[in-house]
């Protein structure tokens, strides 16, 4: 099974901030990777699909980089909205697997 | 608008069964594979398995493919999971989702399941 190591887990942030979340693949994901948005309560939402592919309706503070085994999601300027929890999920093979998650908390 | 919600859940003793419902609407259920997902306490996510858009192949996580059946009724817009033998690490929040080549798009709101005697 892929594993798939997320970092930080935690993240405290100020609005305003740019903030990077990563996720490390033990083995080459061909850019199957997604990025998801969980706020408590909420059913997940897909931010980033494919690497870099913005969701339709997702605004575009929001940014998916990488190859091989690192991929990267980028908040260009945290807004109030944008505290939560994310993580990402490798769609290039069976088992899919998930990052254990990143909460983004207000500083 | 796409909507998945899942029903089904509770306070279930150890060894038992149970089976988790999600309703589909705001698409063509039966144009698309999906999927179970498991949250834990812990936040952990669990891909569990898939079934194919006419319900003729599913896969598994190896890890619970002898206690977890996928199924699904396309005239009913309903995805099914079968939970059988049930113990304490399968308590968790449970979520159906759609299936794409790009993962998954929308998920359920999650349905809680907790194991205990």
């Amino acid at each position: 099974d892929i594993q798939m190591t997320q970092s930080p887990s935690f993240l405290s942030a100020s609005v305003g901030d740019r903030v990077t979340i990563n996720c490390k693949a033990s083995q080459n994901i061909n850019k199957y990777l997604n990025w998801y948005q969980q706020k408590l309560g909420e059913a997940p939402k897909r931010l980033i699909y494919n690497t870099n592919n913005l969701q339709t309706g997702i605004p575009s503070r929001f940014s998916g980089s990488g190859s091989g085994t690192d991929y990267t999601l980028t908040i260009s300027s945290l807004q109030p909205e944008d505290f939560a929890t994310y993580f990402c999920l490798q769609h290039n093979s069976f088992p899919y697997t998930f990052g254990a998650g990143t909460k983004l908390e207000l500083k | 608008e796409v909507q998945l919600v899942e029903s089904g859940g509770g306070l279930v003793q150890p060894g038992t069964s149970l089976k988790l419902s999600c309703v589909a609407s705001g698409f063509t259920f039966s144009d698309y594979w999906m999927s179970w997902v498991r949250q834990t306490p812990g936040k952990t996510m669990e891909w569990i398995g898939d079934i194919k858009y006419d319900g003729s192949y599913t896969n598994y996580v190896s890890s619970l493919k002898n206690r977890f059946t996928i199924s699904r009724d396309n005239a009913k817009s309903t995805l099914y999971l079968q939970m059988s033998n049930v113990r304490s690490e399968d308590t968790a929040t449970y979520y159906c989702t759609r299936g794409t080549t790009e993962g998954f798009d929308y998920w359920g709101q999650g349905v809680m399941v907790t194991v205990s005697s």
